[in-house]
């Protein structure tokens, strides 16, 4: 059956440097999102991406983040300096159309110390 | 803005029937989905409704949803201990360009042999 995969599961980094969250989508999927979920709290909505570009972003999506599709495969997210506040498990997502189904990866743990 | 509640915590028994509830605000949602997140791992999609549907069931699951009193439920028949999890609902906020859902906090479904 086909997945959302996220790399690396684990990802620990010191405050102020900068990371790239990787994830693949499903092949014939178009639409693509991260979403995030801080440990104990409510998953979040941080951006969707379509047509290799941004369609909508949250206000928690500030300039510090940004997203990509650097090649047919891949869909990533960077944070360009980290604060220890971005600790929490990232998702990457995908879907056919719209959001009619949207599948979820396994998500990336990123700790910020 | 949009808004999902769920209560936090249920608890069974093996066998029995589990019920758990969500409350949505906003009207022009046109998908409700149910997502289940286990100890340590990422968001499976268990179902999705449509809007425009009253009640749908797959297998051990059944949704059922009056869209008058945006109320959503999860019934989950014969409980297993493999059931326990944490129960996501989420809405589709269908605002003009948007494609992102909007996630409760979760209804940790705890069951007891």
């Amino acid at each position: 059956e086909p997945e959302v995969t996220q790399t690396p599961s684990h990802q620990v980094t010191q405050m102020g440097q900068e990371v790239i969250l990787r994830c693949v989508p499903i092949s014939n999927h178009l639409y693509f999102y991260w979403y995030r979920q801080i440990l104990g709290q409510k998953v979040e909505f941080l951006v969707s991406f379509y047509n290799n570009e941004i369609s909508e972003k949250s206000e928690i999506f500030d300039d510090q983040f940004s997203v990509e599709r650097p090649d047919g495969s891949n869909f990533t997210l960077k944070i360009r300096s980290t604060k220890l506040e971005d600790s929490a498990m990232y998702f990457c997502a995908s879907s056919e159309g719209g959001i009619t189904e949207a599948f979820f990866g396994q998500g990336t743990r990123l700790t910020v110390v | 803005g949009e808004d999902v509640e769920q209560s936090l915590f249920l608890s069974v028994r093996e066998g029995d029937s589990s019920v758990i509830n969500c409350t949505y605000t906003d009207s022009s949602s046109t998908y409700l989905y149910w997502y289940k997140q286990e100890p340590g791992a990422g968001l499976q999609l268990l179902t999705y409704i449509f809007s425009n549907m009253d009640m749908k069931q797959d297998q051990r699951l059944t949704v059922l949803l009056n869209k008058k009193d945006k109320h959503l439920s999860l019934r989950i028949a014969d409980t297993q201990t493999g059931d326990s999890a944490i129960y996501f609902c989420a809405e589709n906020y269908s605002g003009a360009g948007s494609y992102q859902l909007t996630f409760g906090k979760g209804t940790k479904l705890s069951v007891i042999p």
